[in-house]
């Protein structure tokens, strides 16, 4: 079936930029997408990129697809405190249920 | 508007006892989620129901019985307790932008079952 991989930690220095990356295997997957999930709270989408695009940009966060190899990457300018949180990569492909990775933890030192 | 709403946020079992945990949503939504969360393992899905009125397995539902009492609630029901399914769950409503499916997440339930 589906598979999302995705490294479990990371660290950086505050200040400094964050990249997460995520491996997939669907290559028919519509959407992918990245998550937050903060300490004790739920899911909160944070972006996501079609899937016949190559790059998006929100702000400090930029998406990068790279639809051959199957790797999606997360990066985080400026990394602050405040983005200290598990990141969760997800793959859908429409009508069918979402495959989610197993988050990377991301820790922000000051 | 509180999104989805999740009860209780913690809940502690003796093996072999039986609960259940609510979920409701007021987004209209019609498709709703169970996952559970387990350290490195991300989340994985429980059971759905993309409609009001039915409801089927995701890639782990052995243990678990759930029901769609209407548009607004999704439940999840522990029938008897196993100290595997100490875990936090998550319900999730979704909508549909054209080929794009949005999901919505509660605040979680952490259960532990000794």
């Amino acid at each position: 079936g589906e598979d999302v991989e995705q490294s479990l930690f990371l660290s950086v220095r505050e200040g400094d930029s964050s990249v997460i990356n995520c491996t997939y295997t669907d290559s028919s997957s519509t959407y992918l997408y990245w998550y937050k999930q903060e300490p004790g709270a739920g899911l909160q989408l944070l972006t996501y990129i079609f899937s016949n695009m190559d790059m998006k940009q929100d702000q400090r966060l930029t998406v990068l697809l790279n639809k051959k190899d199957k790797h999606l990457s997360l990066r985080i300018a400026d990394t602050q405190t405040g983005d200290s949180a598990i990141y969760f990569c997800a793959e859908n492909n429409y009508g069918q249920n979402f495959v989610f990775g197993p988050g990377t933890r991301l820790s922000v030192l000051p | 508007n509180a999104g989805v709403t999740q009860t209780p946020k913690f809940q502690v079992l003796k093996t072999g006892q039986s609960m259940t945990l609510q979920c409701a949503q007021d987004m209209n939504h019609n498709s709703m989620y169970w996952y559970r969360q387990d350290p490195g393992m991300g989340l994985r899905l429980i059971y759905y129901s993309a409609s009001e009125g039915t409801t089927d397995k995701g890639e782990v539902p052995n243990g678990y019985n759930v029901s769609r009492l209407n548009k607004r609630e999704f439940s999840l029901r522990l029938e008897s307790a196993a100290p595997s399914q100490t875990s936090v769950y998550f319900c999730a409503s979704s909508v549909t932008w054209g080929s794009r499916e949005e999901q919505y997440f509660g605040p979680g339930t952490r259960l532990t079952v000794t």
